[in-house]
């Protein structure tokens, strides 16, 4: 039982595609993060958001467009994707960024054909 | 740049014996350090935070040590549990800085 939701949990997609990964928390916070996992790497945080506002954004390629409507939901917008960008997306929330646990959904799988 | 090293073999303990996982890290100095659970298909789970003027804390069968001198962290279950085998995963982290370890795989045997 996981008070973050993704959605969908598996999405197989062209390079040419454009798709959209949703996550929902039901938990209050404040922050949300994007993460991506890949087999035997360790997690790669790609965006951060505090109360609607990015404050992290690692390097991450433009094909990668991320939007937070509110505190609640969080959008990984991609388009023109490339085989290495296949692995596990990952949202997570906390109380606001900082020390405090990251409460994790199960995550999108992503295959890029 | 930072590097996080946990242990990539898997660790297989009999049921009831105690547990260690290593976490170390290099090139930065995290104020505070993270455990988590992941089972396969699975979100991580969190289980401890301990921050770096803490030397230990304790959660249940849980315990983690934190020792910034040799920029280590040590995670022990005391008896373990078939239910306990999962991948676990340590998170050095700053403020809007996270950052994580690939992951050590616990197999423990009834």
């Amino acid at each position: 039982e996981t008070g973050v939701t993704q959605t969908p949990r598996h999405l197989v997609m062209g390079m040419t595609n454009k798709k959209s990964l949703k996550c929902e928390q039901h938990l209050g916070h404040n922050a949300m993060y994007w993460y991506k996992q890949s087999a035997k790497k360790p997690l790669e945080l790609m965006f951060v958001y505090s109360l609607e506002e990015r404050v992290e954004n690692n390097s991450v390629p433009s094909r990668f467009s991320p939007e937070c409507p509110n505190s609640s939901h969080l959008f990984l917008h991609l388009h023109t994707l490339q085989p290495e960008d296949s692995a596990l997306y990952l949202c997570a929330s906390s109380q606001d960024p900082g020390a405090k646990p990251q409460h994790f959904g199960d995550g999108t799988r992503l295959s890029i054909l | 740049s930072q590097k996080i090293e946990q242990n990539s073999e898997a660790l297989n303990i009999q049921e009831g014996k105690t547990a260690t996982l290593t976490c170390n890290y290099t090139n930065y100095s995290p104020a505070y350090l993270q455990w988590y659970r992941q089972d396969p298909g699975r979100g991580p789970v969190f289980l401890l935070l301990i921050r770096e003027n803490e030397k230990e804390k304790r959660k249940e069968r849980l315990k983690v040590t934190f020792d910034t001198t040799l920029k280590q962290s040590l995670f022990h279950i005391t008896a373990s549990q078939p239910a306990d085998s999962a991948t676990y995963l340590c998170a050095p982290s700053n403020f809007n800085k996270f950052y994580f370890g690939s992951g050590t795989k616990l197999n423990v045997k009834p």
